[in-house]
């Protein structure tokens, strides 16, 4: 049973262009979260979707925005990049009806932003 | 929201049992310990979640003191796989947060031959 997977591993992209990074949940889970982490810190919460709907929103700007399909893999879009976006982005699922602070993380994808 | 406060990081030798201790002075009634461990270029992992008294399972043990206010992780006989950072986290187990987790700095253990 495959866990939370990511994509793209790495990714590098210069100022002002925007990015979309790809997540799967592990097998049966239906919320996803997605958290940045910068070098040095613990991840920050960006937003949780539920039934392709954004529950929960950290304090990102909007230029941060989501989207959760029917089979609730999920994407993170960023617009207008920044080099303070430079960071590993970390996808987290959890099954219903389960505890919200058990949740399981992928990988991540570390962005780069020149 | 009650906030954690571990130590920034820790050494220790192959063998050894390491303790991390995390205060959490502002802790709820309904607040749960929940501690994350994540190795380099990975995920953060669930290791241990407790309310009360004692908790143990097949990687660690965490002790809570009767008034709650800290917690401590101990990690028996520590390896060089060990070496990661460990994160403490305080908060419901359901609603709390709206449904998110909050991740302090961690304590970055590194483990020595």
């Amino acid at each position: 049973d495959a866990g939370v997977t990511q994509s793209p591993t790495h990714l590098i992209k210069t100022r002002g262009q925007q990015v979309t990074l790809r997540c799967s949940p592990k097998s049966g889970h239906d919320t996803v979260s997605w958290y940045q982490q910068a070098l040095g810190q613990g991840p920050q919460f960006i937003f949780q979707y539920y039934e392709e709907e954004e529950r929960q929103r950290g304090n990102f700007p909007d230029r941060f925005s989501g989207h959760q399909f029917p089979n609730y893999s999920s994407e993170l879009n960023v617009n207008a990049l920044l080099l303070g976006d430079s960071a590993l982005y970390l996808c987290a699922s959890r099954p219903p009806i389960s505890p919200d602070n058990e949740q399981f993380f992928g990988p991540g994808t570390r962005l780069t932003v020149l | 929201l009650a906030k954690t406060t571990q130590p920034i990081s820790m050494d220790s030798y192959e063998g050894q049992e390491v303790n991390i201790t995390c205060s959490h002075n502002n802790i709820a009634t309904n607040d749960y310990i929940t501690w994350y461990q994540q190795f380099p270029s990975q995920g953060p992992r669930f290791i241990i979640q407790g309310y009360k008294t004692k908790v143990t399972n097949e990687v660690a043990s965490l002790f809570i003191p009767a008034d709650r206010k800290s917690s401590t992780l101990s990690l028996p006989r520590v390896s060089l796989s060990d070496t990661a950072v460990y994160y403490c986290l305080v908060g419901a187990r359901y609603g709390g947060s709206q449904g998110n987790l909050i991740f302090g700095k961690g304590t970055k253990l590194s483990v020595k031959p």
